[in-house]
């Protein structure tokens, strides 16, 4: 089976912290993509990351980084120095399997409010 | 990267209408789509899985006489909620994948049923 979970249902922090968004998967297939995605008040996916299962180097864009453990089967977001813009729902994903109807199953999402 | 154009963007119609959804990949053939639905404060439930030319997969729970899919072209597929009610105003949100793993995703659609 799959499963993405997200245990934080919402956080908040005062802007320039730096938060940490968590994501568990659980999945049987060797090969798989991870993703997490931004969801602002306006309702659009902006899409910020997508790594593949045989991809653990951890990555960084700017004030995002992922680390990726296989071994703890975690794919965490963290946002240094956050800002007030930052402040939307936050979806991890899970997508299995090499065949073209290979649904992305998505988490809950971690609202995450930054203050000003 | 690839681009996704959903419309509309919101929609408000009278209980018992039907309403149609357009979900069109711009620059690239989307052989397969798939349509969710997201109420507020929740995640993102898949619905149904299309293939171009085929039939779509709905998942369990979905009612297929209801959401009606179509996905005629490489380039577009449409959901149709027949018979529209109250319960059914929610977020949705159509995404295509092209032959290889990734998909994209449209803007979202917000329909209100009165």
């Amino acid at each position: 089976a799959q499963k993405v979970t997200q245990a934080q249902t919402e956080i908040s922090v005062v802007e320039k912290e730096d938060v940490t968004l968590d994501c568990v998967y659980e999945t049987r297939d060797t090969t798989y993509y991870l993703f997490w995605y931004k969801q602002p008040p306006s309702g659009e996916l902006v899409f910020l990351i997508r790594r593949n299962s045989f991809d653990e180097q951890n990555e960084i864009s700017g004030r995002y980084s992922w680390n990726f453990q296989k071994s703890t089967s975690s794919f965490n977001f963290t946002i240094t120095a956050s800002q007030v813009v930052d402040s939307a729902v936050y979806f991890c994903a899970l997508n299995s399997g090499m065949n073209r109807d290979d649904k992305i199953i998505f988490g809950k999402g971690t609202r995450l409010h930054i203050l000003p | 990267g690839a681009v996704v154009s959903q419309h509309p963007s919101w929609v408000i119609c009278k209980s018992g209408t039907s309403v149609k959804i357009e979900c069109r990949s711009l620059d690239f053939q989307a052989t397969t789509m798939f349509w969710y639905r997201q109420f507020p404060k929740q995640s993102l439930m898949l619905m149904a899985t299309s293939n171009e030319g085929s039939k779509a997969t709905y998942e369990q729970g979905v009612e297929k006489d209801k959401f009606l899919i179509n996905h005629a072209s490489l380039t577009l597929s449409t959901l149709t909620v027949t018979s529209a009610h109250p319960e059914d105003s929610s977020f949705y949100i159509c995404s295509a994948r092209d032959s290889g793993t990734e998909a994209f995703f449209g803007q979202g659609t917000r329909l209100t049923v009165v």
